[in-house]
């Protein structure tokens, strides 16, 4: 089965830099490769995805790679604001299985 | 609109009791799921329907029951609750079949075996 790992598991950054997570999978089938944020006490909230004929995509202050051959794809998130600290889980998918890591808690420190 | 709605928000239970977790979406999504999340563990699948009138297994079903209501409503009973099902338990939809489509999820109930 599908196996994500996701690093680091914690990440403190200065308001105003850059925060980078990584995540691997396993299974080469899978081809969706949402991004999710959660707040203390709050749903997970979509806030990029990628889906595997694509090596990039950006919104806004966030963009998502995805390598293939390497199997990991990262999260990168710039010019960081105390409202981005949350905790991000990233997920690998096929058609059958949704598989989340287990997430990174970034703080961000004004 | 309302979006993915779960009661009750808060439950504690004592370890033996059943009680049904209720989740209803208004988005008029196919899909339906059941998460329970564990510090450290991030979301695992207990089961997911994939569109009205079909449910099937994820991860972790045991000790646990679903019931796709209508196309709107998916329910998650524990029939004899044990202390290792406290969790935070998270519902969530998709517009269509698979899991490689975006879901959106609800605020969550939060329960407490004891």
């Amino acid at each position: 089965g599908e196996n994500v790992e996701q690093h680091p598991s914690t990440l403190s950054v200065q308001e105003g830099d850059s925060a980078v997570i990584k995540c691997t999978y396993s299974d080469s089938a899978s081809n969706y490769f949402p991004w999710y944020k959660q707040e203390l006490g709050k749903r997970p909230q979509l806030i990029i995805d990628i889906r595997s004929n694509v090596g990039e995509k950006k919104d806004q202050r966030i963009a998502v790679t995805l390598n293939k051959t390497a199997k990991h794809f990262s999260l990168h998130i710039t010019e960081t604001q105390p409202e981005d600290s949350a905790v991000y889980f990233c997920a690998a998918s096929s058609n059958y299985k949704l598989t989340f890591g287990k997430g990174t808690l970034l703080t961000v420190n004004p | 609109n309302a979006g993915v709605t779960q009661t009750p928000k808060f439950q504690v239970l004592k370890t033996g009791q059943s009680m049904t977790l209720q989740c209803a979406q208004d988005m008029n999504h196919n899909s339906m799921y059941w998460y329970r999340q564990d510090p450290g563990m991030g979301l695992r699948l207990i089961y997911y329907s994939a569109s009205e009138g079909t449910t099937d297994k994820g991860e972790v079903p045991n000790g646990y029951n679903v019931s796709r209501l209508n196309k709107r409503e998916f329910s998650l009973r524990l029939e004899s609750a044990a202390p290792s099902q406290t969790s935070v338990y998270f519902c969530a939809s998709s517009e269509v079949g698979g899991f490689n489509q975006p879901q959106h999820f609800g605020d969550g109930t939060r329960l407490s075996i004891l």
